[in-house]
């Protein structure tokens, strides 16, 4: 089975802009959840979606939305991108949400 | 809330020596507790897993006890390789929290030929 993927891996914003990033769960999993990883914060939680419906959210702002397809792809969006919002997003897919598989992450730079 | 505590690293090795990273939680319910392994510029990778008091999960020569009485779940290696090199992350997920993952903050292990 392929494992997860994310695209783009690599993206460069200017402060200001919105960006979207995309999830391609592993086939048969309908659960998607969204992480961000910073040196300073770690890994830190940010949604999850089972079934197009968003199941949990984080403590981000509302600038930080997500969405599900019925194919379980799933993406993210950041509105009006600030310097702190340079990451590593890491998408992870569950079959029945207990265990997580992760994919390789957007390396997202904001300047 | 949940919250998991990880043995502040960097910890450097030489070859074929044992390895043992320190991970305790706190949580609410029955977590499940996991071990993930990051190389450098990927992904998490899940190394082992367990969902009950006394499970042990192992792989690739790790080994970690899911403790309930000492609310721990160390991860352990007997014999460590220059490929082990990577940052490791204790976590937990629970049923009550739609098995939203909760990290510790990471554990870099450098190992020396």
């Amino acid at each position: 089975k392929a494992g997860v993927t994310q695209t783009p891996r690599y993206l460069i914003k200017t402060r200001g802009q919105q960006v979207t990033l995309s999830c391609s769960p592993i086939s048969g999993h309908r659960s998607v959840s969204w992480y961000q990883q910073t040196p300073g914060q770690g890994l830190q939680f940010l949604f999850e979606y089972f079934s197009e419906t968003q199941r949990n959210k984080g403590n981000f702002p509302g600038r930080f939305s997500g969405r599900q397809f019925s194919n379980s792809r799933s993406e993210m969006n950041v509105s009006t991108l600030e310097l702190g919002d340079s990451a590593l997003y890491l998408c992870a897919s569950s079959a029945t949400g207990n265990e997580q598989y992760f994919g390789p992450g957007t390396r997202l730079t904001v300047t | 809330g949940d919250s998991v505590t990880q043995m502040e690293g960097p910890v450097t090795l030489s070859e074929e020596a044992f390895l043992t990273i320190n991970c305790t939680y706190t949580a609410t319910g029955y977590p499940s507790l996991f071990w993930y392994v990051q190389y450098p510029g990927e992904g998490l990778q899940l190394l082992l897993k367990a969902t009950k008091a006394d499970d042990k999960g192992s792989n690739k020569g790790f080994e970690a006890t899911y403790r309930k009485e000492t609310t721990s779940f160390h991860l352990e290696k007997g014999s460590v390789q220059v490929s082990d090199s990577a940052v490791y992350f204790c976590a937990l997920s629970d049923r009550v929290n739609d098995y939203k993952l909760s990290f510790g903050a990471g554990t870099t292990v450098t190992v020396r030929a």
